[in-house]
């Protein structure tokens, strides 16, 4: 099992930061990384596929980068709606998803 | 737009099978070339894949899940289901299906969009 390490698990920061959370894979996955939101009583939503490929309809203030074992997720300028918790997920093989990172408004 | 939508008792007992069945719209789960899957939540915690099935019948499991878990389709009716047996209270979770992007011909890549709403199953007697 390929396991995925997020960090932090919780981060505090303000409207109009920039922020960064991290995802660690066990193993190398090459680019077979996607990133979700996900917020409170909601199904989570996806943000970035292949590791830095935008979904569409997402704004262009979320980026991805990354191959192998270490990704990241880039939000330039946190707006109120960003106040999430953000899940990474690997499908290199089994499907699995990384323990989350909780965003709080600070 | 295509858009799921999970059905199913939100009450299961313990030792007994969890049933579930997950409704498409706005758009064919047989003439898509995706899988489809579900996917767990327990409260307060993270996400888990229980498993995935193609139209044609071929599935795909999560190994730690694999002994209870059966997952069907009935492209007639655009639905796809899960059954959960032997549950026990580590099964309460909120259920989401979801389409998943992989296809037969890569068993790597993917992304689960878009997905349900999400139904909570409680495990009790």
């Amino acid at each position: 099992d390929i396991q995925m390490t997020q960090s932090p698990s919780s981060l505090s920061a303000s409207v109009g930061d920039r922020v960064t959370i991290t995802c660690r894979a066990s193993q190398s996955i090459s680019s077979y990384l996607n990133w979700y939101q996900q917020k409170p009583g909601k199904a989570p939503n996806l943000l970035i596929y292949a590791a830095s490929s935008l979904q569409s309809g997402v704004p262009s203030r979320f980026s991805g980068s990354g191959s192998g074992t270490d990704f990241t997720l880039t939000i330039s300028s946190l707006q109120p709606e960003d106040f999430a918790t953000y899940y990474c997920q690997q499908t290199y093989s089994t499907p699995h998803f990384g323990q989350g990172t909780k965003l709080e408004i600070k | 737009q295509l858009q799921l939508q999970e059905s199913g008792p939100g009450l299961a007992k313990p030792s007994e099978t969890l049933s579930l069945t997950c409704t498409v719209s706005g758009g064919s789960i047989s003439r898509s070339i995706y899988y489809w899957g579900w996917i767990r939540q327990p409260p307060g915690k993270g996400l888990e894949w229980i498993g995935s099935i193609y139209y044609s019948g071929s599935t795909d499991y999560n190994p730690s899940l694999k002994s209870r878990v059966t997952i069907s389709v009935d492209p007639s009716k655009n639905q796809f289901s899960l059954k959960l047996s032997s549950v026990t209270a580590a099964d309460t979770a909120v259920y989401y299906c979801a389409r998943d992007g992989r296809t037969p011909y890569s068993s790597r890549g993917g992304w689960f969009d878009p997905w349900g709403q999400g139904t909570l199953v409680t495990v009790s007697s």
